[in-house]
């Protein structure tokens, strides 16, 4: 079946490790978005992508890095420079053609990261 | 900059009633607006996508409705049901990126 697969489920880290969170994507969709979730709160954008070694950030990008060497993986690393990495975060994607806001975002299921 | 607001921030009902939940937003130059169900510690289920030229979209119980003069949407859930018990956000998308409100928290009471 089509769909976003995000991995690990749970992420621990501890102080001063940078870790990477995975999300791969079966849709054939160009655009691909890193959120950030905090609780009882909306999702905020961290990065987005979209096509193939291009990147954005978006509106919380400090303390993050991403890649977009793959059509269909877009790896998230949270690095030692984000003090407050714990929440949950979500992938998602869009056919995106260029120019195109009309389509649909689909997500994954989430990762939920927390400090050691 | 865009700002997604959703009123109320919690919401309980009894089985069987017909709510309605709001989302307005700041700028009135949208593309389309998106809602989404999230269950606790799951990502998001796309529910329905309204284009801007569109005033309702309706699927199944739900019927989402979109004024941009007004800057507001609302989701309808006819006959609700304690399966739809979960947290409803709506989405802005503006060029290749969405804002969020922060969701409103159903619990449907059997």
């Amino acid at each position: 079946d089509g769909g976003i697969t995000q991995s690990p489920k749970y992420l621990f880290r501890k102080e001063g490790q940078n870790v990477t969170l995975s999300c791969e994507q079966n849709l054939n969709h160009d655009a691909m978005y890193w959120y950030r979730q905090d609780p009882g709160q909306g999702l905020r954008l961290i990065y987005y992508s979209q096509i193939v070694n291009d990147f954005q950030k978006g509106d919380i990008a400090e303390g993050y890095s991403v890649s977009r060497e793959k059509k269909e993986s877009f790896p998230l690393t949270v690095t030692s420079a984000q003090k407050n990495p714990t929440a949950f975060y979500l992938c998602a994607s869009s056919i995106d053609r260029r120019g195109d806001s009309n389509q649909p975002q689909h997500f994954g299921d989430g990762t939920r990261l927390s400090i050691l | 900059k865009q700002e997604v607001t959703q009123i109320p921030a919690a919401l309980s009902v009894p089985e069987g009633e017909n709510l309605v939940l709001n989302c307005s937003f700041t700028d009135s130059a949208i593309y389309n607006l998106q809602w989404f169900r999230q269950d606790p510690g799951k990502g998001l289920t796309s529910l329905l996508l309204i284009q801007s030229s569109q005033r309702e979209q309706t699927s199944g119980r739900l019927n989402a409705s979109l004024d941009k003069s007004s800057g507001r949407s609302t989701l309808y859930i006819a006959a609700s049901q304690p399966g739809d018990s979960a947290t409803y956000l709506c989405a802005v998308p503006n060029a290749g990126k969405s804002t969020f409100g922060d969701g409103t928290t159903l619990t449907v009471k059997p």
